[in-house]
């Protein structure tokens, strides 16, 4: 039983370089989530897609984009990478919106 | 402004005691909690939640209690073991169309043998 697969588990990036977070579930999910974990801040919503087709932002949206390619994979982009966004970035999904969500295993990103 | 609130950083608990973790949230219009629970390099996993129109919800040795109003709820663990050691979430269904979650910084759980 997969669940949610994020990848990368790790990764090391430049100020300024992109790239893209990786989010796959396989329970025919409709609502998919990112989030990002920082110490003494709990789990803050970056962005979310309520059901294929729609994405919204979050509480902190600003320096990432995503793409809800399908129904089953969205993606987080960050365009220009700063030290601020150095971050545990976690993937979930919903049934619906507000039911429980089952999260991924995190992203460990660290900006230099 | 924080909606959710876990007060306590950590919590440090002998094995076999009871481990009491609580939550304060301001929005009224919240109608449903859930606790979650999260070892180190792993994500959060869902433990147990409760519905705003109950004031507990039991399961095994995990019990949430729910006073609305307070705007408070607990989770209580008993008896508590070594492998419960992990951060609590505590979070809560948003009010609107979308009904997304928010957590609280959450609560380091330590038992100790």
């Amino acid at each position: 039983n997969a669940g949610v697969t994020q990848t990368p588990k790790f990764q090391v990036l430049k100020t300024g370089q992109s790239m893209t977070l990786q989010c796959a579930q396989d329970m025919n999910h409709n609502s998919m989530y990112w989030y990002r974990q920082d110490p003494g801040m709990g789990l803050r919503l970056i962005y979310y897609s309520a059901s294929e087709g729609t994405t919204d932002k979050g509480e902190v949206p600003n320096g990432y984009n995503v793409s809800r390619l399908n129904k089953r994979e969205f993606s987080l982009r960050l365009e220009s990478a700063a030290p601020s966004q150095t971050s545990v970035y976690f993937c979930a999904s919903t049934h619906g919106p507000g039911t429980e969500a089952f999260f991924g295993q995190g992203t460990r990103l660290t900006v230099v | 402004d924080q909606q959710v609130k876990q007060n306590s950083p950590s919590l440090s608990v002998q094995e076999g005691r009871i481990s009491i973790l609580n939550c304060d949230y301001t929005n009224s219009m919240f109608d449903y909690f859930l606790w979650y629970k999260k070892y180190p390099a792993e994500g959060p996993t869902f433990l147990i939640s409760i519905s705003s129109i109950k004031d507990k919800n039991e399961d095994g040795r995990f019990t949430v209690f729910l006073n609305k109003s307070a705007k408070h709820l607990s989770l209580h663990i008993v008896p508590s073991q070594p492998g419960d050691s992990a951060v609590y979430f505590c979070a809560a269904r948003g009010g609107g169309s979308q009904g997304n979650l928010i957590f609280g910084k959450g609560t380091k759980l330590s038992v100790k043998p």
